[in-house]
């Protein structure tokens, strides 16, 4: 079993729906990161949490919110959906600031 | 200025041959660079990290220049399922990674 999932993988929803993706980790780390993918930019940090009590807010994160439920948990939520957030949506985790980060696979989400 | 610049290619090279990319940030003060390696529509995966002394895995030699703010990547003896996007990460401000938007890599027979 592959150590990030995430749930949907792909989505595709209408301007204005409430729309949550889920993300889900085994590897027993405390921090836990939500990026986008966008052609030609890389990937952008949108949130991130170093533990269950800790929330911050990445470079783009108007526009998106997060719960990160459990350890292993962390939900990205877009309250009000946008065209302009199409893009491909990755979870991330990491033992600390200084290592590798491990990715799940990624949804990609279209807003009609 | 970008905080992490790579050039976006795409680099086309024929199997075999030797390929290099490199990668400049902005902030002196990183401590940390990766070399991740991300194909077609799926995740980023780790390629590999990046020293001060250099280091090398196989076909792959990760360089770090401090003085002038950038890391390479060399790849010897290019394979077809080299081709990927190679994307330099660097980890700016303690907390969190910065992620360049890549460089395509095309090998072809």
């Amino acid at each position: 079993d592959a150590d990030v999932t995430q749930t949907p993988r792909n989505r595709i929803t209408k301007t204005g729906k409430r729309i949550m993706l889920e993300c889900s980790q085994t590897k027993g780390h405390d921090r836990m990161y939500w990026y986008r993918q966008d052609p030609g930019l890389g990937l952008r940090l949108i949130y991130y949490s170093f533990d269950v009590k800790d929330i911050n807010k990445g470079e783009i994160s108007d526009g998106y919110s997060v719960s990160r439920q459990a350890q292993a948990k962390f939900s990205l939520s877009l309250e009000s959906a946008i065209p302009n957030q199409t893009a491909l949506y990755f979870c991330a985790t990491s033992e600390d600031s200084y290592n590798e980060q491990f990715f799940g696979p990624g949804t990609r989400l279209t807003v009609l | 200025r970008k905080e992490v610049e790579q050039d976006p290619g795409p680099f086309n090279v024929p199997e075999g041959a030797t390929v290099a990319f490199n990668c400049t940030y902005s902030n002196s003060a990183s401590q940390s660079f990766f070399w991740y390696r991300q194909d077609c529509r799926k995740e980023p995966k780790l390629l590999m990290s990046v020293y001060s002394s250099g280091n090398e895995d196989g076909r792959f030699t990760a360089q770090l220049n401090r003085a002038s703010q950038y890391i390479s990547l060399l790849i010897r003896d290019s394979k077809l399922s080299d081709s990927a996007t190679y994307l330099c990460v660097v980890n700016m401000r303690g907390n969190k990674l910065v992620f360049g938007a890549g460089t395509i890599l095309r090998v072809k027979s």
